[in-house]
């Protein structure tokens, strides 16, 4: 069983810049969540997709989007990246669009810094 | 959604038990409570959930309080690499995936 992998591990971008993560979900999982984690917090929703549409937000403005395709992977973007977006960003996934009693299973994040 | 409270640090003796204890007073019938850890620099594990029955499996034993307002997680026989922050969630149909972290208790097992 192939778990959640997040691409890439860390990325460097100067403030204003876009940046785009990627995530491939574990086998079998067709919801994905993407959570923000700064450093000596927890991590907090970003948001979630199901069937390819977005169907969950935390407190995070329009600047974060994301995408969900067909075989259930999912990007997250970022346009005009500030300071405060420096963080470990954690994508899961989980089975059968997100019934409460599915565990969520984690990747490793993407540790990004803008400088 | 219910929130948790728990401390915020312990320390364990290594091939002790450690019990980590969660406040989920405010809790609905219908939520389960979710426990993970994270080890520095990686992603939140999944050890265990449960709704109102006490739960073990190959990590660890979950009790929940027959009242429900309280669990603990115990982990029977620490070792060096259980030093994780461990995070107590309250989870229900209205959450879907929107866990709510909040800061953990940060344990660390001592040789």
């Amino acid at each position: 069983e192939t778990g959640v992998t997040q691409s890439p591990t860390h990325l460097i971008k100067t403030r204003g810049q876009q940046v785009t993560l990627r995530c491939s979900s574990q086998s079998g999982h067709n919801t994905v969540s993407w959570y923000q984690q700064a450093l000596g917090q927890g991590p907090q929703f970003i948001f979630q997709y199901y069937r390819e549409e977005e169907n969950g937000r935390g407190n995070f403005p329009p600047r974060f989007s994301g995408l969900q395709f067909p075989n259930y992977s999912s990007e997250l973007n970022v346009n005009a990246l500030e300071l405060d977006d420096s963080a470990l960003y954690l994508c899961a996934s989980s089975l059968v669009g997100g019934q409460y009693n599915s565990p969520l299973h984690f990747g490793n994040g993407t540790r990004l810094t803008v400088t | 959604d219910a929130k948790t409270t728990q401390p915020p640090s312990m320390d364990c003796a290594e091939g002790r038990a450690a019990n980590l204890p969660c406040n989920h007073s405010t809790i609905s019938g219908n939520e389960y409570v979710y426990w993970y850890r994270q080890i520095h620099s990686q992603g939140p594990q999944y050890i265990i959930h449960g709704l109102k029955n006490n739960e073990t499996n190959e990590m660890a034993s979950l009790i929940i309080t027959e009242d429900r307002k309280s669990s603990t997680l115990i982990l029977p026989h620490a070792t060096l690499r259980d030093t994780a922050v461990y995070y107590c969630i309250v989870r229900g149909p209205n959450t879907g995936n929107q866990f709510y972290f909040g800061t953990g208790t940060s344990l660390t097992v001592i040789p």
